[in-house]
């Protein structure tokens, strides 16, 4: 097994570009996240998907968009970049909930300018 | 709304000591909580995951408690060594629902 994977692990984007963040595994996972991390801040929930066809919003949704349309794939979309979103962002997931043990992505650095 | 506090938020100890890292919640009414390990630039791998009604749980040199109804936990590190150096970090969750997390506490183990 792969686990879960994530791509790119490093990004710069400019100000107003959109791009998509990758996350896939091959564990047959219900649940899936995406946290971003910043200094001082810790780990804070974007958006989470229970399955296929199924998200919610976290703390800090504005400025992302999620979609679940199979149970391998929870791409996370930045619509227009802004440098407030400079962050590491990582994807998890677990086999059917949040209170299930968390198995973490090596995370995607993206910088805003 | 649900908040973890991890103190210290750093943490230097030499190698071979036995040490303690604290989680405080806010909310007794949880689920679990799970502590996890962080290596520089990395992603988060679990440690050990305690269920609201278990008191403790442990793997190898790890244990880690659980006192609800004050709103603590504790991951005790046997005979420290320079491959622990890393950041650890609490989660709680309510339910099957997403994890609240700490910010962490990091320790480095001298050798």
């Amino acid at each position: 097994n792969a686990g879960v994977t994530q791509t790119p692990k490093f990004q710069v984007l400019k100000t107003g570009q959109s791009m998509t963040l990758q996350c896939a595994q091959d564990m047959n996972h219900e649940y899936m996240s995406w946290y971003r991390q910043d200094p001082g801040m810790g780990l804070r929930l974007i958006h989470y998907s229970v399955g296929a066809g199924i998200t919610d919003q976290g703390e800090v949704p504005n400025g992302y968009n999620v979609s679940r349309s199979t149970t391998e794939d929870f791409p996370l979309r930045l619509l227009s970049a802004a440098p407030s979103q400079t962050s590491v962002y990582f994807c998890a997931s677990s086999l059917s909930g949040g209170g299930e043990t968390q198995y973490f992505g090596p995370g995607t650095r993206l910088l805003v300018l | 709304k649900q908040e973890v506090t991890q103190i210290p938020a750093a943490l230097s100890v030499p190698e071979g000591e036995n040490l303690v890292l604290n989680c405080s919640f806010t909310d007794s009414a949880i689920y679990n909580l799970q502590w996890f390990r962080q290596d520089p630039g990395k992603g988060l791998t679990s440690l050990l995951l305690i269920q609201s009604s278990q008191r403790e749980q442990t793997s190898g040199r790890l244990n880690a408690s659980l006192d609800k109804s004050s709103g603590r936990s504790t991951l005790y590190i046997a005979a420290s060594q320079p491959g622990d150096s890393a950041t650890y970090l609490c989660a709680v969750t309510p339910g099957n629902t997403p994890l609240v997390f700490g910010k962490g506490t990091r320790l480095s183990v001298i050798a």
